[in-house]
């Protein structure tokens, strides 16, 4: 079955750069969430929508924006990075109201 | 603070045992609690569900116990196998599982051949 595919796996980059990172959701599902889990800790809810209006939001930085496209893939953009930015971020999608979220492998983003 | 707390931290057991997580919760609008289990370098990988008309649900070797009234779930992990070594989270959500997951803080589980 297609799961969640987050890209790229893997991102380094410097303080003060802006990083994009994309989700695209399960197949004709059209909520999509992002989490950011730091070392040892568990997920944080960042932001998510649904058909493309945002639906909630988290402890997102002011620093960060994201979106839904059309098509229901989602970016996630960070701007003046910062070395506490340094994370694994996870996107989620599910059916609204109807089916659990299901997680892709998520980026791993690195400041230095 | 913490909204859904996990214990224990930390988990060994032999091949074959049964560990048992507790989570604990506080918010009485969550209605929605799944366990996810995550290997290194994965996303979290949803185990099993249950919501709170339910008493207990099993899904092959994994079982969650919830209490209601104690505002409490568990999961249970049968026959345990090395395979099995991951960290779990517990989680609750609002809206039947449409609205964001708030985590537990995780256990790490280790299964001993």
């Amino acid at each position: 079955a297609a799961g969640v595919i987050q890209s790229p796996r893997h991102l380094i980059k410097e303080k003060r750069e802006t990083a994009t990172l994309k989700c695209y959701p399960i197949p004709r599902h059209d909520t999509v969430y992002w989490y950011q889990q730091g070392p040892g800790q568990d997920p944080q809810f960042l932001i998510s929508f649904y058909e493309k209006m945002q639906s909630d939001k988290g402890s997102i930085p002011d620093r960060f924006s994201a979106q839904q496209f059309s098509d229901y893939h989602s970016e996630l953009n960070m701007s003046s990075l910062e070395l506490g930015d340094s994370a694994l971020y996870f996107c989620a999608s599910s059916l609204q109201a109807v089916q659990p979220q299901h997680f892709g492998d998520g980026t791993r983003l690195s400041i230095l | 603070q913490q909204q859904v707390k996990q214990s224990p931290q930390s988990l060994i057991v032999q091949k074959g045992g049964i560990p048992i997580i507790n989570c604990a919760y506080e918010n009485t609008a969550f209605d929605y609690f799944p366990w996810y289990q995550q290997f290194p370098g994965k996303g979290p990988a949803l185990l099993i569900a249950i919501r709170p008309d339910v008493s207990e649900k099993k899904e092959g070797r994994f079982t969650i116990s919830f209490n209601k009234s104690a505002k409490q779930f568990s999961l249970h992990i049968m026959d345990s196998q090395p395979g099995d070594s991951a960290t779990y989270f517990c989680a609750a959500s609002k809206g039947s599982g449409s609205e964001k997951l708030v985590f537990g803080k995780g256990t790490k589980l280790t299964v001993n051949p």
